[in-house]
């Protein structure tokens, strides 16, 4: 069965400094990997997916994520954090090659200080 | 396009009172899930349709939770009778699964608070 794992609850990062928030999935087949990111009181906002392609994936806000086949991962990246970058943030991968289901992670609460 | 919409976006009411939540999915799109996020349990699925046709409902919590979806621009989630656990944010999201564009758009949620 497909699934997600985010292994870090939190990440804190200084503003300025370069992030990541670490994802890791398992899948039956070729891989639909997602990010998405949750600012407090919204909905979650889509930033990037990898269906094909190049490794690296270019998202909203300056967000980036390198897909690894053979470590099973999908880390988002980040070259140089702001402080509006802080919320939370999940990484989810699609049920299936004909279904618009997604699995979600639990997520990862990003905290970046001025 | 409007996004998906969702009301009310918040709902304050008293345990055992029925509540009903409304969405409305972007247009075209032919998957609607409802998902429910709390503190503790995180985000989770309750159910989701595709073509107006509930596919998978195991994440209901209980009876008390009902969803319907009468046509391709509509769905409700229901919850009656409700009780102060069902406190969290419902989220609506959709999908169409045979553009190029495999992603969830979510809606703004509903705040549920059940005193």
């Amino acid at each position: 069965a497909q699934s997600v794992a985010q292994p870090e609850d939190q990440v804190n990062v200084a503003e300025g400094n370069p992030l990541t928030v670490k994802c890791t999935y398992s899948v039956s087949g070729n891989p639909y990997l997602f990010w998405y990111v949750q600012y407090p009181n919204r909905g979650l906002q889509f930033l990037l997916k990898y269906i094909t392609g190049d490794n690296l994936v270019k998202g909203s806000y300056g967000f980036e994520a390198e897909f690894n086949k053979s470590q099973t991962s999908f880390h988002l990246k980040k070259p140089s954090a702001l402080v509006s970058d802080s919320a939370l943030y999940f990484c989810a991968v699609r049920e299936g090659s004909n279904t618009g289901k997604l699995i979600f992670g639990q997520g990862t609460t990003l905290q970046v200080k001025p | 396009d409007a996004g998906v919409i969702q009301s009310p976006r918040h709902e304050v009411t008293e345990m055992g009172q029925e509540v009903t939540l409304r969405c409305k999915p972007i247009s075209g799109h032919d998957y609607l899930f409802w998902y429910r996020q709390t503190m503790m349990r995180g985000l989770e699925l309750l159910i989701y349709f595709n073509n107006n046709v509930p596919i998978d409902d195991s994440g209901m919590p209980e009876d008390r939770f009902s969803a319907k979806m009468p046509n391709a621009s509509f769905s409700t989630l229901k919850i009656q009778p409700s009780e102060p656990r069902d406190s969290a944010v419902y989220f609506c999201a959709s999908t169409n699964s045979g553009t190029g564009r495999p992603e969830q758009f979510f809606g703004p949620g509903t705040r549920l608070t059940v005193l």
